[in-house]
């Protein structure tokens, strides 16, 4: 079945990097999707990748692609005290054409300063 | 911010009451999903739409039904509420149901309590 996992809490020092881990379990090829959410707030669409790249990067964002191992991350460089927030992996199956996202239990990320 | 509308954005109703929430949006996108957020679980969907009067269920669709009359309205009712429907819900559109068209963007989410 499709099933995605997420470590629950992350806590990083402001300026240091954070990584944060996804493993997935569908096996159709797929886009992966990284959300944010701040308190109070909706789901709002960090960045994306395509099950046939290993890497992508945006800004201070980079996300790494291990399809063999069905594992993603997200790598936040100089992480901020505005980047605390839960984050959501979430997965599309090409098998699907619902166009239904696949959620993780979402990492919440603390910024100490 | 995609236009998307989510009323009301905070409710309190008392078990075994019917509740209607509302999504509107004004992206005149096909596709439109009801999520619920329940810590340790993240999202769920619980029905979806892929047209008008084109709905069906999602993972978690029982207690709830949804209804969609037009493009760019998308209501879910719990027929009678229980506790175990307390969360936030989400609505959430899509232009399309394959592939890059999948990306979503999300209302800013109702809570719901049931006491």
């Amino acid at each position: 079945g499709e099933d995605v996992e997420q470590s629950l809490f992350l806590s990083v020092r402001e300026g240091d990097s954070s990584v944060i881990n996804c493993t997935y379990t569908d096996s159709s090829s797929t886009y992966l999707y990284w959300y944010k959410q701040e308190p109070g707030a909706g789901l709002q669409l960090l960045t994306y990748i395509f099950s046939n790249m290993d890497m992508k990067q945006d800004q201070r964002l980079t996300v790494l692609l291990n399809k063999k191992d069905k594992h993603l991350s997200l790598r936040i460089a100089d992480t901020q005290t505005g980047d605390s927030a839960i984050y959501f992996c979430a997965e599309s199956p090409v098998s699907s054409n619902t166009g239904k996202l696949i959620f993780g239990q979402g990492t919440t990320l603390q910024v100490k300063p | 911010d995609a236009g998307i509308t989510q009323s009301p954005r905070h409710k309190v109703t008392e078990t075994g009451t019917p509740v209607t929430l509302r999504c509107h949006q004004t992206e005149n996108h096909r596709y439109m999903y009801w999520y619920r957020q329940d810590p340790g679980h993240g999202l769920r969907l619980i029905h979806y739409s892929y047209g008008v009067k084109d709905t069906d269920k999602g993972e978690v669709s029982d207690g709830y039904s949804v209804s969609r009359s037009k493009t760019e309205d998308f209501l879910l009712t719990l027929e009678s509420a229980t506790s175990s429907q307390t969360s936030v819900y989400f609505c959430a559109i899509s232009e399309g149901g394959r592939g890059r068209n999948t990306e979503a963007f999300f209302g800013q989410g109702t809570r719901l309590t049931v006491v």
